[in-house]
């Protein structure tokens, strides 16, 4: 199946640091998303990109299909993006394959 | 998007019982998926619930251990058999809207097992 890395496994910034998050994975696709999970345990979509660029906020995206990767931007962090923070890819319809995650810290 | 609510929300439960986890969406849905989460982990995909029809099981997870209802389109239930400690994780149901691969998570249900 479809391996998914994501890195770092582990982020620390200070409040107002911008950071980004990468995701490489294996074999083509036609899904791929960004989840922050927070520390309830609440899966919250943050883009559906399986290609291209999108921004939404503070937050962007960026999916290069051809080289097998995505990025996720955070600008200007804040202590409530702290969570842990997965890419996911599907090769085939909806099925979806989870990465291991990057564990973000944000301190005040 | 949709709309997913999960209950219970969290449950403890006794080694060698069976729970049942129910999943709602608020609009009909082609495609509903079970999740677990161990302690510290990513998620992994247990199987995909088709209306009509029997689940589709992931390797490693089966229909005895995991059985799986799917009555209408927009209602799903997972069941976790015979309970052990090993099964203590969150379970997590997910929604695609009809048309869409995007999917859609609900709060999850935190099990422990004693």
């Amino acid at each position: 199946g479809i391996q998914v890395e994501q890195s770092p496994p582990d982020l620390i910034l200070q409040e107002g640091a911008n950071s980004t998050l990468r995701c490489n994975f294996s074999d083509s696709v036609n899904n791929l998303q960004w989840f922050h999970q927070n520390p309830w345990g609440q899966l919250i979509n943050l883009f559906y990109i399986p290609s291209g660029t999108k921004q939404n906020g503070r937050l962007s995206a960026t999916t290069v299909a051809t080289e097998r990767y995505s990025l996720l931007y955070i600008s200007s962090s804040q202590t409530t993006d702290s969570g842990v923070y997965f890419c996911a890819v599907g090769t085939s319809g909806s099925r979806l394959t989870f990465g291991e995650g990057t564990q973000l810290t944000v301190n005040p | 998007s949709a709309v997913i609510s999960q209950k219970p929300s969290r449950d403890i439960c006794q080694r060698g019982t069976s729970l049942t986890i129910q999943c709602q969406v608020d609009s009909q849905v082609t495609m509903m998926f079970w999740y677990r989460q161990q302690p510290g982990q990513s998620l992994t995909l247990i199987a995909t619930a088709n209306q009509g029809s029997e689940a589709t099981y992931e390797s490693g997870f089966v229909i005895d251990k995991f059985p799986i209802s799917r009555p209408n389109l927009t209602f799903s239930t997972l069941t976790v058999s015979n309970m052990s400690p090993e099964d203590s994780s969150i379970y997590l149901c997910s929604a695609s809207p009809s048309g869409r691969y995007e999917q859609y998570f609900g709060p999850g249900t935190r099990l422990t097992v004693t």
